[in-house]
């Protein structure tokens, strides 16, 4: 148990539904992660906060999607109107402040989206 | 471009067996380079993380190489056991203006039979 918890861990919808993933990162990590992984490939890199600001998003990230960390504590993932292209892993992490090699992420298990 | 190839892309051992998976990368600037085990319908779970500075590092039976000059990695696994069976990643850490970009290969899958 890395301590990174995610909700839900599956989500099955039809095309069009707008869907909402939800990250908690361990406590005192001021860094929050969003990843999505396809089958037999490796993480992509969605989007990534420090405390509450967003500071980097992937092209990956259309405008159907969105992510928002308010208080810089857990983080939302939502999809608007998804698509069977969307269906994947969807994973978080998170990482403490940074220090001179200790930049590790710690994952969460990910939410399954299959998308109908 | 900044990319991160893995090889094998899969590999099948037998219980007990050693093997060594390969990881090797074009990316510039370099922070470290970190090895990842995750099971299947898991998150990617840490196994080593290295600076420029070092050659190896272990952790257990596993024991990564790093040869910055050369920008190739590789992951020794010892006396590998059926729950080795999972997908190992190598990911490459580049600080950009941003804060730092991580660069994913995409993974050996690992199966250990007995």
């Amino acid at each position: 148990d890395t301590g990174v918890s995610q909700d839900p861990r599956h989500k099955i919808t039809k095309r069009g539904q707008n869907v909402t993933f939800r990250c908690d990162p361990i406590s005192e990590h001021n860094r929050l992660y969003w990843y999505r992984q396809t089958l037999g490939q490796g993480p992509e890199f969605l989007t990534y906060f420090q405390n509450e600001a967003q500071l980097e998003k992937s092209r990956l990230l259309s405008d159907r999607f969105s992510a928002e960390r308010p208080k810089g504590s857990f983080s939302t993932l939502e999809i608007q109107r998804t698509e069977q292209g969307d269906s994947a892993m969807y994973l978080c992490a998170s990482s403490p402040p940074w220090r001179v090699g200790t930049d590790t992420q710690y994952f969460g298990p990910g939410t399954r989206l299959t998308v109908l | 471009k900044n990319q991160v190839e893995q090889s094998p892309q899969s590999l099948i051992i037998l219980e007990g067996k050693n093997c060594t998976l390969q990881c090797n990368y074009t990316v510039s600037p370099f922070s470290n380079l970190r090895w990842y085990k995750q099971d299947t319908g898991r998150g990617p779970v840490s196994l080593t993380i290295m600076t420029f500075s070092e050659n190896t590092k272990s952790n257990g039976r596993y024991t990564a190489t790093l040869d910055a000059d050369t920008k190739q990695s590789s992951l020794h696994i010892t006396a590998s056991q059926l729950s080795d069976s999972a997908s190992y990643i190598c990911v490459v850490s580049s600080p950009n203006q941003a804060g730092t970009a991580l660069i994913f290969g995409k993974g050996t899958t690992l199966s250990v039979s007995s």
